[in-house]
């Protein structure tokens, strides 16, 4: 167990729909990192924030957005949702923002149909 | 961030040494080698890291070259569980540098 917290774990939708997935970091943990896993990709950084404060953008696509909140949960908003976004979205945390050492959650399931 | 180069996959068995390496020729003087695992389609795991001295944790142990343009990650004595994705990731220390993963090297220990 990373002590990374993500929910949901399964999220079926439909096309055209929008999704919210929710990651509460470590106790402690001011960094947060958002990852997109699916098949024909691999796992891409999406996006960081440290302490409420975005940090470093990846190829997170435009219909996306993401936020820190004071209390440092995150949160990945998805919308007009398209079939191929249908994947693994993780989030890690790291206590300091220079560190490569990241504890992953265990991930969000997104199925668009 | 230099790239990084690994063979598809390789395989050992359970007990013996796994030794998994990786190539990082255009690695610059500021660059650390990480090594992260996943196990089928779990959250990636850390395992080590290291600049151009050799480390060792309860996990696993890094060699790094003297030119440090290679590296190779040694499990000691493989077990089932460790039959995985692990990949081997070159990454600066700044603020806003990314954790940028590859296609990584999937061991398969066999019984």
């Amino acid at each position: 167990d990373s002590g990374v917290t993500q929910t949901p774990k399964h999220l079926i939708t439909a096309t055209g729909q929008r999704v919210t997935l929710r990651c509460s970091p470590r106790s402690g943990d001011l960094s947060v990192y958002w990852y997109q896993q699916s098949l024909d990709q691999g796992l891409q950084f999406l996006i960081q924030y440290y302490n409420g404060e975005e940090r470093a953008k990846g190829n997170i696509l435009e219909r996306f957005s993401a936020q820190q909140f004071p209390d440092l949960h995150s949160e990945l908003n998805l919308s007009s949702l398209e079939l191929g976004d249908s994947a693994l979205y993780f989030c890690a945390s790291s206590p300091l923002q220079g560190t490569g050492e990241l504890f992953f959650g265990e991930g969000s399931r997104l199925t668009v149909l | 961030d230099a790239k990084t180069t690994q063979p598809p996959s390789m395989d050992c068995a359970e007990g013996r040494a796994a030794n998994l390496p990786c190539n990082h020729s255009t690695i610059s003087g500021n660059e650390y080698v990480y090594w992260y695992r996943q196990i089928h389609s779990q959250g990636p795991q850390y395992i080590i890291h290291g600049l151009k001295n050799n480390e060792t944790n309860e996990m696993a142990s890094l060699i790094i070259t003297e030119d440090r343009k290679s590296s190779t990650l040694i499990l000691p004595h493989a077990t089932l569980r460790d039959t995985a994705v692990y990949y081997c990731i070159v990454r600066t220390t700044g603020a806003n540098s990314k954790l940028t993963f590859g296609k990584g090297i999937t061991l398969s220990v066999r019984p």
